[in-house]
């Protein structure tokens, strides 16, 4: 069974800029979730992909943006980098429907951005 | 939104020693997981405990959902326990839509 994956494992970008981050699915799962985590700080939501279509978002603009693929593999889009956007992004995937679900989110090992 | 508290925010032991984290909740949860977070960032899932008790080797979580709290046992503490420790609650928001809300974290470093 392979595990969520994401790519790079680091990035660094300046103000202004645009940056696209990639996640792979653990093989099975169908929905998709992406995650800010500031230094010191617990993972924030920022929206999560079923089906190719965006399935619920947390309190972020919308310069970030996401795309699923019929692979289930998925894309981070944020645009107009800003300098707190620095951060650990953060990948989980998990397996729907929901009703009587018992598995986990399992997240992928991240990707570290920094905007100077 | 629903707010996660976790206590204490850091927490130094003595490797062997015992300890509790704790997490409390604000509002009625799908779901709760515990997590730990090694030093380069990957999060790894310790327990999906929504009630109950469970127990794997050393760690053993309880959730009283009635009560809006979990806690998380760690026993016979060890060096490689060390990291960030983090609950988090799941929220169904209807059409399959669910996302998981973290606390803080509580930050263990266990010495030799």
């Amino acid at each position: 069974e392979t595990g969520v994956t994401q790519s790079p494992t680091h990035l660094i970008k300046t103000r202004g800029q645009q940056v696209t981050l990639r996640c792979s699915s653990q093989s099975g799962h169908n929905t998709v979730s992406w995650y800010q985590q500031a230094l010191g700080q617990g993972p924030q939501f920022i929206f999560q992909y079923y089906r190719e279509e965006e399935n619920g978002r947390g309190n972020f603009p919308p310069r970030f943006s996401g795309l699923q693929f019929p692979n289930y593999s998925s894309e981070l889009n944020v645009n107009a980098l800003e300098l707190d956007d620095s951060a650990l992004y953060l990948c989980a995937s998990s397996l729907v429907p929901l009703a009587e679900r018992t598995d986990t989110q399992c997240f992928g090992p991240g990707t570290r951005l920094t905007v100077l | 939104g629903i707010q996660v508290e976790q206590s204490p925010p850091d927490l130094i032991l003595q490797e062997g020693a015992n300890s509790t984290l704790r997490c409390n909740f604000s509002d009625s949860v799908n779901n709760l997981q515990w997590f730990h977070q090694n030093p380069w960032g990957q999060l790894i899932n310790l327990f999906y405990i929504p009630s109950g008790t469970k127990q794997n080797g050393r760690l053993s979580a309880t959730t009283v959902a009635t009560e809006r709290y979990s806690l998380l046992y760690i026993s016979s503490s060890q060096t490689t326990d060390s990291g960030v420790y983090f609950c988090a609650v799941e929220r169904y928001s209807g059409a399959g839509s669910y996302q998981l809300t973290f606390g803080k974290g509580t930050k263990l470093s266990v010495i030799p």
